[in-house]
């Protein structure tokens, strides 16, 4: 069985600083991809950045990278330069047959 | 551009009253899921159609059926909404052997139970 974890219910970060968000995984599946999506109060589920358990480099999309520890089983988001608009709720999720869900992280913003 | 569509965005139903909640996709995903996501809580999997063979977690209450006529259709019916229905519903398809599974999501419909 697969099995997400976030440990930071609640983030504050100042506008233009980095964030780390926390997410550890585990699954006996050799194959597997993880996942982090965005969702603000709108409620849309807005996906941000995707690894996969064989690739070799860390994922980077735009401002988020994906630092991916595979011995440890974690794979924690960096946000670099933060925007007011990145306030909202995070969710890890990893995926084999389906998606499973981190509790998520509420992340805000502060100017 | 191809996409997932949830009508409505926001639906209001009395309690006891069928309701239905619909998704669309151009994507031509064959896997189609229904999560209900409470208040402050990760997105929770009711059900999920892979093509035609439908796949129900053992938690679902029977109180909420899914029917997927075509491959761009699925639908959530609840029989008899409670208070507790309450929620946020995201459709989401698939499309498994691609790179990252092409996962996919609707911009939710929040059903309100009065």
């Amino acid at each position: 069985a697969q099995k997400i974890t976030q440990t930071q219910p609640g983030m504050f970060v100042q506008e233009k600083e980095a964030v780390t968000l926390d997410c550890t995984y585990d699954t006996s599946d050799p194959s597997y991809g993880l996942f982090w999506y965005k969702q603000p109060s709108s409620g849309e589920m807005i996906f941000l950045i995707y690894q996969g358990s064989y690739d070799q480099q860390n994922a980077t999309e735009g401002r988020y990278s994906l630092n991916f520890q595979k011995a440890r089983k974690s794979a924690n988001l960096v946000i670099s330069a933060s925007q007011l608009g990145d306030s909202a709720m995070y969710f890890c999720a990893i995926a084999a047959r389906k998606l499973i869900w981190g509790l998520g992280t509420s992340l805000a913003v502060n100017p | 551009d191809a996409m997932v569509i949830q009508n409505p965005r926001y639906q209001v139903t009395q309690f006891g009253k069928p309701v239905t909640l619909s998704c669309s996709q151009t994507l031509n995903h064959n896997v189609m899921y229904w999560y209900q996501q409470k208040s402050s809580q990760a997105p929770k999997l009711l059900f999920h159609y892979y093509d035609k063979d439908f796949n129900n977690e053992a938690d679902t209450p029977d109180n909420f059926q899914s029917r997927r006529p075509n491959t761009s259709f699925c639908f959530l019916d609840i029989r008899s909404p409670g208070l507790g229905d309450a929620a946020m519903y995201l459709c989401a398809t698939s499309l498994p052997g691609t790179d990252n599974y092409g996962y996919t999501f609707g911009s939710g419909t929040r059903l309100t139970v009065v």
